[in-house]
């Protein structure tokens, strides 16, 4: 069984910090997404990596795909209070080739102006 | 096309009582998910469907649950005899290459 683990589950910062959060597996992924979900609402796409070692940058919002494929992480430079919200990353389960993602616990992010 | 639409938005059923969820995918999308969120939690796989044929059901309990995808109209996850533990926000998403996924705002289903 394909997991996903996110870390930090839960993480508070003062506007202008840094932050990164991560997403780790002992399973290969083919690809990995990342959502951002606000409350009452479905998650929005923020990114794909399909590659082992790409980086994709959004703005103040770096992702990095481990070169195995295994993990991943979302780097955010100078936090602002828009940033709240619950990240989650997803994989595609690789096992089922029908495009079924298995979704880390998600990190809620409090950014605090 | 507004992207997916889900309804109702909430859902309150009595222990007991069905609840059947709609979801209408974006235009021209033919593969639909069904997800399950638990509060402070990711989302869990339920099924996948394609236009009148369930394609993945591995997520789905196997009792009281149920989903189709009709040729004409939307896509339905019904949930018949609810328990508390139905309690969650479900989330429909569709895509047209299974992959690139558009996520509806999903459906909060209480039961008391």
């Amino acid at each position: 069984t394909q997991l996903l683990e996110q870390s930090p589950q839960f993480l508070s910062i003062q506007e202008g910090e840094n932050l990164t959060v991560y997403c780790n597996s002992s399973s290969v992924f083919s690809s990995l997404q990342w959502y951002r979900q606000e409350p009452g609402e479905g998650p929005v796409l923020l990114v794909t990596v399909v590659t082992g070692g790409e980086v994709k940058k959004l703005k103040r919002l770096t992702f990095q795909f481990g070169d195995a494929r295994k993990d991943s992480s979302l780097h955010i430079t100078a936090a602002q209070p828009g940033d709240t919200g619950l990240y989650l990353c997803a994989g595609l389960d690789g096992s089922s080739n029908t495009g079924k993602l298995i979704f880390g616990q998600g990190t809620t992010l409090q950014v605090k102006p | 096309n507004a992207g997916v639409m889900q309804n109702p938005r909430h859902l309150v059923r009595r222990r007991g009582q069905e609840a059947r969820l709609r979801c209408s995918p974006m235009k021209g999308h033919s593969h639909v998910y069904w997800y399950r969120q638990l509060p402070e939690e990711g989302l869990k796989f339920m099924v996948y469907l394609q236009k009148e044929n369930i394609i993945d059901e591995s997520g789905m309990p196997k009792e009281r649950f149920s989903a189709e995808f009709p040729k004409e109209g939307p896509s339905i996850l019904r949930i018949q005899q609810v328990v508390r533990g139905d309690s969650a926000a479900y989330f429909c998403a569709s895509s047209q290459l299974r992959d690139g996924y558009t996520f509806g705002s999903g459906t909060r289903l209480t039961v008391v």
